[in-house]
């Protein structure tokens, strides 16, 4: 199985800018995709395909990356970006998800 | 506005079965793939089971494969998990999701989750 590897927490101030770094123990191309779940919630879509913004989805939010290396920015950075952030590949058989990055708002 | 309200969860013994229900509205579900996910407490996302918007054909990773069959019934805009041999590894909020249409899975849609509990 893909294993997709993520930092466990990161914090920052309201303001900053934040990357949360998605790294494939193999190539997944660009089927890289991004949710966000806020605490209590369901998780939400918010970058597909490596780097497409979800519909409704501010644009402080972008994704790049290709092969094993992806990165979701949030610039700048809002009080109520606080929750866990999830990588998610569909590239190989079984699709997997990472295990989340934590953000926390100073 | 898409919904997708999932019911049939709670306590079950080790070894019993359960059957969950999502039902949709908001759009044509007969269109979509969908798939449910998994989120153990405390823990990260995990795909469960995935089927074509017709039914056709259904997809499960190696932790459910034989024990669990998802499926739908699209007049009535309903998708299913039937769970069986459940195991103390599938206590989970249980989401139903629905998946873009795009060339690749990406769920745009998530339901607020079921809970389900195994223990004895």
């Amino acid at each position: 199985d893909t294993v997709l590897t993520q930092s466990p927490a990161l914090a920052v101030s309201p303001g900053e800018r934040v990357t949360i770094s998605c790294r494939a123990s193999e190539s997944v191309s660009t089927l890289m995709h991004w949710y966000q779940q806020k605490p209590g919630q369901q998780p939400k879509l918010l970058i597909y395909l490596a780097s497409n913004l979800e519909s409704g989805v501010p644009a402080r939010f972008s994704g790049s990356g290709s092969g094993t290396d992806f990165t979701l920015t949030i610039d700048p950075v809002e009080a109520d970006d606080t929750a866990t952030y999830y990588c998610q590949q569909s590239w190989n058989d079984p699709l997997t998800f990472g295990s989340g990055t934590k953000l926390e708002i100073k | 506005e898409v919904q997708l309200v999932e019911s049939g969860g709670g306590l079950v013994q080790p070894g019993r079965s359960l059957k969950l229900s999502c039902v949709a509205s908001g759009f044509t579900f007969n269109n979509y793939w969908m798939t449910w996910i998994r989120q153990a407490p405390g823990k990260g996302l995990e795909w469960v089971a995935s089927i074509t918007n017709t039914g056709g054909s259904t997809y499960y990773p190696d932790s459910v494969k034989g024990r669990f069959t998802i499926s739908r019934d699209n007049a009535k805009s309903t998708l299913y998990l039937q769970m069986n041999s459940l195991r103390s590894e599938d206590t989970a909020t249980y989401y139903c999701t629905r998946v873009t249409i795009i060339t690749t899975v990406v769920f745009d849609y998530w339901g607020q989750g079921v809970m389900v509990t195994v223990s004895s």
